[in-house]
């Protein structure tokens, strides 16, 4: 079973400039979460996809963050403008909702570096 | 009060010794923690996954928690160099977010 994957791995830009970060889930998995890592922190959830509705978006910065689930597979996220504090690892993760297991299965990430 | 708490280390301990990571919380609606593991550059992996109080064990790993002193632990066992990353703990009451500790990074040194 393939798993999550994100593109880009890195990314590093000005402060001002936009950025977009890609995540294909799991196969049939529904649940997608998209989150922000702060070196040092533990992941924090930005945004929860379920199919190609928005189950929660409380903590995301919705100024400048934005995030599609379109046909309720692929995500992107993006900054527009990213600012310094933007530097973190934006790492995705999908879940199975069909079966009892509450497993979330991450994708790699995509380090961010804003100058 | 962060509503998980979690030393952030680092630990450093010797190839087969008995490792133990500790997490408190304090969401008292919290039902299911969880274990992560995360090594360098990668995303987080679940390693354990527990229902409520009580001990679960899964090899060399024992997860077990506590609601009454809302405290969640991890022990190793014949700890390895392959164990060393960083284990982040989390909470969740079920249909709330998953609410992560800042993790603990562990050296495991041959």
């Amino acid at each position: 079973e393939a798993g999550v994957a994100q593109s880009p791995r890195y990314k590093i830009i000005e402060k001002r400039q936009s950025v977009a970060f890609w995540c294909n889930p799991i196969s049939g998995h529904a649940t997608l979460y998209w989150y922000q890592q702060i070196l040092g922190q533990g992941p924090k959830l930005l945004i929860q996809f379920q199919n190609n509705g928005v189950v929660d978006d409380s903590q995301l910065p919705k100024d400048r963050f934005s995030a599609e689930r379109l046909k309720g597979v692929d995500s992107t996220l993006k900054i527009q403008p990213a600012k310094l504090e933007d530097s973190a690892v934006y790492l995705c993760a999908s879940r199975d909702t069909r079966g009892s297991t509450d497993t979330q299965y991450f994708g790699p990430g995509t380090r961010l570096t804003v100058l | 009060q962060k509503e998980v708490e979690q030393d952030p280390g680092p630990l450093s301990v010797p190839e087969g010794a008995i490792v133990s990571l500790n997490c408190t919380y304090s969401n008292s609606a919290f039902q299911y923690f969880m274990w992560y593991r995360q090594y360098s550059r990668k995303g987080p992996e679940l390693l354990m996954y527990t229902y409520s109080s009580g001990n679960k064990e899964d090899g060399r790993f024992t997860a077990q928690v506590d609601k009454s002193s809302k405290y969640i632990s991890l022990f190793i066992r014949d700890s390895q160099p392959s164990d060393s990353a960083t284990y982040l703990c989390a909470g969740t009451s079920g249909n709330t977010p998953l609410v992560f500790g800042k993790g603990t990074r562990l050296s495991v040194i041959a």
